[in-house]
Protein backbone atom coordinates (compact mmCIF):
# COMPACT_ATOMS: atom_id res chain seq x y z
CA UNK A 1 0.00 0.00 0.00
CA UNK A 2 1.06 3.36 -0.76
CA UNK A 3 1.98 5.60 2.31
CA UNK A 4 3.80 9.15 2.67
CA UNK A 5 6.27 10.73 5.11
CA UNK A 6 7.10 14.02 6.51
CA UNK A 7 9.96 13.87 8.70
CA UNK A 8 9.82 17.47 10.22
CA UNK A 9 6.75 17.59 12.11
CA UNK A 10 7.54 21.68 12.50
CA UNK A 11 10.14 23.44 10.88
CA UNK A 12 10.70 27.52 12.24
CA UNK A 13 12.68 29.54 9.39
CA UNK A 14 13.70 33.37 9.61
CA UNK A 15 11.90 35.88 6.80
CA UNK A 16 14.02 35.56 3.83
CA UNK A 17 15.68 32.45 4.46
CA UNK A 18 15.94 29.20 2.06
CA UNK A 19 13.29 26.29 3.02
CA UNK A 20 13.41 22.31 2.24
CA UNK A 21 10.20 20.29 3.48
CA UNK A 22 10.99 16.68 3.08
CA UNK A 23 8.52 14.05 1.34
CA UNK A 24 9.58 10.82 1.18
CA UNK A 25 6.93 7.97 -0.78
CA UNK A 26 6.13 4.71 -0.95
CA UNK A 27 3.94 3.58 -3.97
CA UNK A 28 4.08 0.64 -6.42
CA UNK A 29 4.10 2.26 -9.80
CA UNK A 30 5.05 5.79 -11.10
CA UNK A 31 3.66 8.40 -8.98
CA UNK A 32 1.37 11.01 -9.01
CA UNK A 33 2.47 13.67 -6.52
CA UNK A 34 1.40 16.97 -5.08
CA UNK A 35 2.39 19.51 -2.86
CA UNK A 36 -1.00 21.40 -0.72
CA UNK A 37 -0.62 24.33 1.91
CA UNK A 38 -3.23 24.89 4.34
CA UNK A 39 -3.37 28.27 6.30
CA UNK A 40 -5.10 28.33 9.49
CA UNK A 41 -8.73 27.85 9.02
CA UNK A 42 -8.85 27.60 5.21
CA UNK A 43 -8.91 24.57 3.24
CA UNK A 44 -6.17 23.14 0.59
CA UNK A 45 -4.56 24.97 -2.04
CA UNK A 46 -2.66 23.15 -4.77
CA UNK A 47 0.90 24.86 -4.57
CA UNK A 48 2.03 21.85 -7.74
CA UNK A 49 2.12 18.48 -8.99
CA UNK A 50 4.17 15.99 -10.47
CA UNK A 51 2.37 13.89 -13.07
CA UNK A 52 5.24 13.08 -15.83
CA UNK A 53 8.11 14.42 -17.76
CA UNK A 54 10.64 17.58 -16.21
CA UNK A 55 11.36 16.36 -12.62
CA UNK A 56 11.95 20.20 -11.26
CA UNK A 57 8.57 21.00 -10.79
CA UNK A 58 7.36 24.60 -10.66
CA UNK A 59 4.65 25.82 -8.54
CA UNK A 60 2.66 29.12 -7.25
CA UNK A 61 4.06 31.26 -4.55
CA UNK A 62 7.73 30.52 -5.76
CA UNK A 63 7.71 27.40 -4.84
CA UNK A 64 9.55 24.38 -6.49
CA UNK A 65 9.77 20.54 -5.96
CA UNK A 66 11.74 17.66 -7.26
CA UNK A 67 10.75 14.39 -7.74
CA UNK A 68 13.61 12.29 -7.59
CA UNK A 69 12.62 8.65 -8.06
CA UNK A 70 16.13 7.01 -6.85
CA UNK A 71 15.23 8.19 -3.35
CA UNK A 72 11.36 7.93 -3.62
CA UNK A 73 11.18 11.76 -2.28
CA UNK A 74 9.46 15.18 -3.84
CA UNK A 75 11.40 17.70 -2.04
CA UNK A 76 9.31 21.00 -1.56
CA UNK A 77 11.78 24.15 -2.07
CA UNK A 78 12.03 27.92 -1.69
CA UNK A 79 14.76 30.16 -2.16
CA UNK A 80 13.56 33.09 0.23
CA UNK A 81 10.75 32.43 2.70
CA UNK A 82 8.03 35.42 3.03
CA UNK A 83 6.12 35.82 6.67
CA UNK A 84 2.84 34.85 4.66
CA UNK A 85 4.40 31.37 4.06
CA UNK A 86 3.63 30.54 7.82
CA UNK A 87 1.08 27.02 7.12
CA UNK A 88 0.94 23.91 6.99
CA UNK A 89 2.11 21.87 4.09
CA UNK A 90 1.04 18.36 3.27
CA UNK A 91 2.75 16.08 0.78
CA UNK A 92 0.51 13.82 -1.21
CA UNK A 93 1.00 10.49 -3.17
CA UNK A 94 -1.56 8.15 -5.73
CA UNK A 95 -4.12 8.71 -8.14
CA UNK A 96 -6.63 10.96 -7.74
CA UNK A 97 -9.23 9.44 -8.91
CA UNK A 98 -7.99 5.94 -7.12
CA UNK A 99 -10.18 6.74 -4.01
CA UNK A 100 -7.97 5.03 -1.28
CA UNK A 101 -5.12 4.83 -3.72
CA UNK A 102 -4.26 9.12 -2.69
CA UNK A 103 -3.05 9.31 0.25
CA UNK A 104 -1.60 12.46 2.59
CA UNK A 105 1.17 12.90 4.72
CA UNK A 106 0.39 14.25 8.12
CA UNK A 107 1.99 17.01 7.03
CA UNK A 108 4.84 19.90 8.71
CA UNK A 109 3.94 23.01 10.06
CA UNK A 110 5.59 26.10 8.93
CA UNK A 111 6.56 29.04 11.42
CA UNK A 112 8.59 32.07 10.03
CA UNK A 113 10.30 34.46 12.38
CA UNK A 114 10.47 37.81 11.06
CA UNK B 1 -16.49 31.76 -7.13
CA UNK B 2 -17.26 28.29 -8.59
CA UNK B 3 -15.98 25.28 -6.79
CA UNK B 4 -16.39 23.16 -3.48
CA UNK B 5 -18.80 24.63 -0.82
CA UNK B 6 -19.17 22.26 2.41
CA UNK B 7 -21.95 23.72 4.93
CA UNK B 8 -22.49 23.76 7.80
CA UNK B 9 -18.70 25.61 8.69
CA UNK B 10 -18.90 24.82 12.48
CA UNK B 11 -20.79 22.45 14.64
CA UNK B 12 -21.37 21.48 17.84
CA UNK B 13 -23.10 18.11 18.81
CA UNK B 14 -23.98 15.93 22.03
CA UNK B 15 -22.80 12.57 21.87
CA UNK B 16 -25.31 9.94 20.07
CA UNK B 17 -27.11 13.22 17.90
CA UNK B 18 -27.12 12.92 14.65
CA UNK B 19 -26.41 15.21 11.68
CA UNK B 20 -25.37 15.23 8.04
CA UNK B 21 -22.77 17.54 6.02
CA UNK B 22 -23.39 19.08 2.74
CA UNK B 23 -20.87 18.95 -0.14
CA UNK B 24 -21.79 20.83 -3.08
CA UNK B 25 -20.01 21.32 -6.13
CA UNK B 26 -20.76 23.12 -9.34
CA UNK B 27 -18.07 21.87 -11.57
CA UNK B 28 -20.04 18.72 -12.84
CA UNK B 29 -16.96 16.84 -11.41
CA UNK B 30 -17.38 13.04 -10.86
CA UNK B 31 -15.28 11.95 -8.28
CA UNK B 32 -16.05 13.39 -4.95
CA UNK B 33 -14.63 12.67 -1.46
CA UNK B 34 -14.97 12.95 2.15
CA UNK B 35 -12.02 13.78 4.43
CA UNK B 36 -11.36 13.88 8.29
CA UNK B 37 -8.26 16.30 9.61
CA UNK B 38 -6.92 15.25 12.98
CA UNK B 39 -3.51 16.59 14.15
CA UNK B 40 -0.39 14.58 13.20
CA UNK B 41 -2.25 12.88 10.91
CA UNK B 42 -2.99 14.35 7.74
CA UNK B 43 -6.19 13.88 5.49
CA UNK B 44 -7.59 10.18 5.98
CA UNK B 45 -10.36 9.44 3.38
CA UNK B 46 -13.35 8.62 5.01
CA UNK B 47 -15.45 7.63 1.90
CA UNK B 48 -15.97 8.48 -1.51
CA UNK B 49 -17.91 8.63 -4.56
CA UNK B 50 -17.38 7.63 -8.38
CA UNK B 51 -20.13 8.88 -9.46
CA UNK B 52 -24.15 9.95 -8.83
CA UNK B 53 -25.73 7.04 -6.88
CA UNK B 54 -22.89 5.35 -6.14
CA UNK B 55 -20.25 5.07 -3.09
CA UNK B 56 -16.97 3.26 -1.30
CA UNK B 57 -15.54 3.36 1.66
CA UNK B 58 -12.29 4.91 1.94
CA UNK B 59 -9.67 4.66 5.07
CA UNK B 60 -12.10 5.12 8.06
CA UNK B 61 -15.50 4.55 7.24
CA UNK B 62 -16.72 3.25 10.24
CA UNK B 63 -19.76 5.59 12.14
CA UNK B 64 -20.38 7.30 8.76
CA UNK B 65 -22.49 7.18 6.08
CA UNK B 66 -23.16 9.36 2.81
CA UNK B 67 -25.32 9.17 -0.03
CA UNK B 68 -24.76 10.60 -3.93
CA UNK B 69 -28.10 11.02 -5.12
CA UNK B 70 -27.20 14.05 -6.98
CA UNK B 71 -23.82 14.58 -8.81
CA UNK B 72 -23.69 17.95 -7.28
CA UNK B 73 -23.79 16.92 -3.73
CA UNK B 74 -22.43 14.63 -1.64
CA UNK B 75 -23.44 14.16 1.89
CA UNK B 76 -22.31 12.74 5.03
CA UNK B 77 -23.85 11.15 7.62
CA UNK B 78 -23.35 10.82 11.60
CA UNK B 79 -25.60 8.44 12.79
CA UNK B 80 -25.00 8.40 16.51
CA UNK B 81 -22.29 11.25 17.00
CA UNK B 82 -18.94 10.37 19.58
CA UNK B 83 -16.43 12.25 20.95
CA UNK B 84 -13.83 10.42 18.57
CA UNK B 85 -15.32 12.31 15.43
CA UNK B 86 -14.50 15.69 16.66
CA UNK B 87 -12.33 16.63 14.10
CA UNK B 88 -12.49 19.03 10.87
CA UNK B 89 -14.45 17.35 7.92
CA UNK B 90 -13.28 17.96 4.39
CA UNK B 91 -14.86 17.47 0.99
CA UNK B 92 -12.78 17.56 -2.43
CA UNK B 93 -14.13 16.69 -6.01
CA UNK B 94 -12.32 16.42 -8.94
CA UNK B 95 -13.33 15.71 -13.02
CA UNK B 96 -12.46 13.08 -15.25
CA UNK B 97 -12.92 14.25 -18.36
CA UNK B 98 -11.54 17.04 -20.54
CA UNK B 99 -10.15 20.03 -18.59
CA UNK B 100 -10.52 18.05 -15.39
CA UNK B 101 -8.66 14.87 -16.38
CA UNK B 102 -5.46 16.53 -15.62
CA UNK B 103 -6.16 18.40 -12.28
CA UNK B 104 -5.95 17.95 -8.77
CA UNK B 105 -8.45 17.54 -6.09
CA UNK B 106 -10.49 20.90 -5.39
CA UNK B 107 -11.28 21.08 -1.68
CA UNK B 108 -13.54 22.96 0.16
CA UNK B 109 -13.07 25.58 3.27
CA UNK B 110 -13.78 22.31 5.74
CA UNK B 111 -16.67 21.90 8.47
CA UNK B 112 -15.41 22.07 12.33
CA UNK B 113 -17.38 19.70 13.78
CA UNK B 114 -17.27 19.48 18.35
CA UNK B 115 -19.01 16.33 19.67
CA UNK B 116 -19.12 16.88 23.54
Amino acid sequence: AQSVTQPDIHITVSEGASLELRCNYSYGATPYLFWYVQSPGQGLQLLLKYFSGDTLVQGIKGFEAEFKRSQSSFNLRKPSVHWSDAAEYFCAVGSPWGGQNFVFGPGTRLSVLP
Amino acid sequence: NAGVTQTPKFRVLKTGQSMTLLCAQDMNHEYMYWYRQDPGMGLRLIHYSVGEGTTAKGEVPDGYNVSRLKKQNFLLGLESAAPSQTSVYFCASIGMRGAGSNQPQHFGDGTRLSIL
